[in-house]
């Protein structure tokens, strides 16, 4: 059983550019969640998806948005990166009826130069 | 929304000690806390959890226990190794919508378990 894969695992972008990232969640997971983890901090929220729309969302500006596909992927998309954007970008997934553990995947790391 | 504290930021000791992180929350309507290690460049792991309708719940060398008058909970690992080096983080659910993906996580706490 396949736990939460994300792609790409680094990458490195120039201010102003714009980036994707994708997850994969768990099998059985219907929830997808999207986290930022800066260097020595721990994650924060992004942003939600249940049934391919956003349901709740974190304190990160309008330039952070997502989306979530029929098969229960879904991506992350950065625009107009700033140099506070680089982290680690975590995703989630859960099965909504159920309370309790998040099944993480092993991140996205973003630079920002 | 929720504020998580947690303490120490780093924590060594020496193999066969014990250690303990703590953690404080403001939402008193926050209900369910879980624990969770991440090793350098690893994802992070659930280790333990513990619901608000109990104190403490063990698992082998790792317990949690909750004082929800004070409002804090915390982690207790004894007979430490050097496999229990990593960075540990606390959290607390989102209340608002009780919403079991949104979670605030505390800065975390670097534990380093000296041979």
């Amino acid at each position: 059983d396949a736990g939460v894969t994300q792609s790409p695992t680094h990458l490195i972008k120039t201010r102003g550019q714009q980036v994707t990232l994708r997850c994969s969640p768990k099998s059985g997971h219907d929830t997808v969640s999207w986290y930022q983890q800066a260097l020595g901090q721990g994650p924060q929220f992004i942003f939600q998806y249940y049934e391919e729309e956003e349901r709740q969302r974190g304190n990160f500006p309008d330039r952070f948005s997502g989306h979530q596909f029929p098969n229960y992927s879904s991506e992350l998309n950065v625009n107009a990166l700033l140099l506070g954007d680089s982290a680690l970008y975590l995703c989630a997934s859960t099965h909504l009826r159920d309370g309790g553990e998040l099944f993480f995947g092993e991140g996205s790391r973003l630079t920002v130069l | 929304g929720e504020n998580v504290e947690q303490h120490p930021s780093t924590l060594s000791v020496q193999e066969g000690d014990s250690a303990v992180i703590k953690c404080t929350y403001s939402d008193s309507a926050s209900n369910y806390f879980p624990w969770y290690k991440q090793e350098l460049g690893k994802r992070p792991q659930l280790i333990i959890d513990i619901r608000s309708n109990v104190g403490e719940k063990k698992d082998q060398r790792i317990a949690v226990t909750l004082n929800k008058t004070a409002k804090h909970f915390s982690l207790h690992i004894t007979e430490t190794q050097p496999e229990d080096s990593a960075v540990y983080f606390c959290a607390a659910p989102d209340t608002v919508r009780y919403n079991f993906n949104k979670f605030y996580f505390g800065s975390g706490t670097k534990l380093n378990v000296k041979p």
